[in-house]
């Protein structure tokens, strides 16, 4: 029982195409966010969802487009897709918004290389 | 604005060596404090966290961290290193307001043999 899922594990894809990542959580968690993962291993967050409304919104492109059909669900949309895109896309999930008593728990990863 | 700086990005220490990885934050309220550790082609596995009470924490597979309020620390100390300890070790402090965890830049532990 896969606490946090991401779907698919790896997604290669030519430049200018649009592509979604797939999200899924079955720990009863209230938030849900997706990181980026740089070439270098940095970790930085780019959307967080509690609720199904969104709360943080970093500077991403316009392209990146984050959708929470559910509390249980956070997808991610990647419209016309440059080769800068390419880095590892992480979702987690954690229990209270409030930061208190609360940890995250990540997927697997997708691993996304854009060619 | 809150941050987290690993000033090693890579440590090779031998096998059954002692280890401690260094976590340095910036926050200005109590900070919530974690350590996670990505194997390679893994995701994000939590070794322990801090969130108040006894500034010493024990996690798992052996690896315990202190919390250092003067210092603004939160080092991760193993006494004995095993070769499958190899892998990238995040440190993260949980922002209060808005729910964020910020991660700092990671450190690279190798293991020898």
């Amino acid at each position: 029982d896969t606490a946090v899922s991401q779907t698919p594990k790896y997604l290669v894809t030519q430049m200018g195409n649009d592509k979604s990542i797939k999200c899924e959580q079955n720990l009863g968690h209230d938030t849900m966010y997706w990181y980026k993962q740089d070439s270098k291993k940095f970790l930085k967050i780019m959307f967080s969802y509690n609720n199904k409304e969104l709360i943080i919104n970093e500077t991403v492109p316009n392209r990146f487009s984050p959708k929470s059909p559910d509390k249980a669900h956070l997808n991610l949309h990647i419209n016309s897709l440059e080769l800068g895109d390419s880095a590892v896309y992480f979702c987690a999930s954690s229990q209270d918004p409030l930061g208190r008593d609360t940890e995250a728990f990540f997927g697997q990863g997708t691993r996304l290389t854009v060619v | 604005a809150q941050s987290v700086t690993q000033p090693d990005i890579h440590i090779t220490v031998s096998e059954g060596a002692s280890l401690e990885l260094r976590c340095n934050y910036s926050y200005g309220a109590t900070p919530y404090l974690f350590w996670y550790v990505q194997s390679p082609g893994q995701g994000l596995q939590l070794l322990l966290k801090y969130f108040s009470g006894d500034t010493l924490v024990q996690g798992i597979k052996g690896f315990e961290a202190e919390f250092k309020r003067s210092q603004s620390s939160f080092n991760l100390r193993k006494p004995s290193v095993h070769w499958s300890d190899a892998a990238e070790y995040f440190c993260a402090v949980g922002v209060h307001y808005g729910q964020n965890f910020v991660f700092g830049p990671g450190t690279r532990l190798s293991v020898l043999p």
